[in-house]
């Protein structure tokens, strides 16, 4: 069954670092989102992605976040310098058809130390 | 502010027990609800999602409706197994993106 990858699993860094997370959607899937959760928190929208640009971004998606789909396959989320408040899991989800069942990734879990 | 709401926040109930859940939602914008399920420190597994135009889903043990009309979902979980145990998470897909509860975390007891 086709499922959503994602790597690294857990990614430690110092803050002020640049990161990048890597997602493998569902290779027939046409929109592409970030989710994050903090530890204890809600699961929270950062962006989405379609045709090659993003669709919406939440207010916590700013400058310091970019996403790109440099190929047919990835799509990544990138955090220019990271902050302590980044530490969370991010999760990379996609859909086939608008309305459709979102699928999720196993998650990176993200810590700044 | 579209927001989602699950109650209760944990639940422990016997083994064998039929249980709901339950997810409120402020917004009548919200078109499709899914339901995860979220085990410790892991991913999001899709367990149902419930179109506008439908008003419940079945699959096995796991049967989730939704009254768009009073802003409520919920999802049953027939004779429960120690397995079930998780956090349960309903999101409602509006304007583009999924909105999450913040989860009722199960815990069945053998």
């Amino acid at each position: 069954e086709p499922e959503v990858t994602q790597t690294p699993s857990h990614q430690v860094t110092q803050m002020g670092q640049e990161v990048i997370l890597r997602c493998v959607p569902i290779s027939n899937h046409l929109y592409f989102y970030w989710y994050r959760q903090i530890l204890g928190q809600k699961v929270e929208f950062l962006v989405s992605f379609y045709n090659n640009e993003i669709s919406e971004k939440s207010e916590i998606f700013d400058d310091q976040f970019s996403v790109e789909r440099p190929d047919g396959s990835n799509f990544t989320l990138k955090i220019r310098s990271t902050k302590l408040e980044d530490s969370a899991m991010y999760f990379c989800a996609s859909i086939g058809d608008s309305y459709n069942e979102q699928f999720f990734g196993p998650g990176t879990r993200l810590t700044v130390l | 502010k579209q927001e989602v709401t699950q109650i209760p926040a944990a639940l422990s109930v016997p083994e064998g027990e039929n249980l709901v859940l339950n997810c409120s939602f402020t917004d009548s914008a919200i078109y499709n609800l899914q339901w995860f399920r979220q085990d410790p420190g892991k991913g999001l597994t899709s367990l149902l999602l419930i179109q506008s135009s439908q008003r419940e889903q079945t699959s096995g043990r796991l049967n989730a409706s939704l009254d768009k009309s009073s802003g409520r979902s919920t999802l049953y979980i027939a004779a429960s197994q120690p397995g079930d145990s998780a956090t349960y998470l309903c999101a409602g897909w509006a304007t583009g993106k999924l909105i999450f509860g913040q989860g009722t975390t199960l815990q069945v007891k053998p």
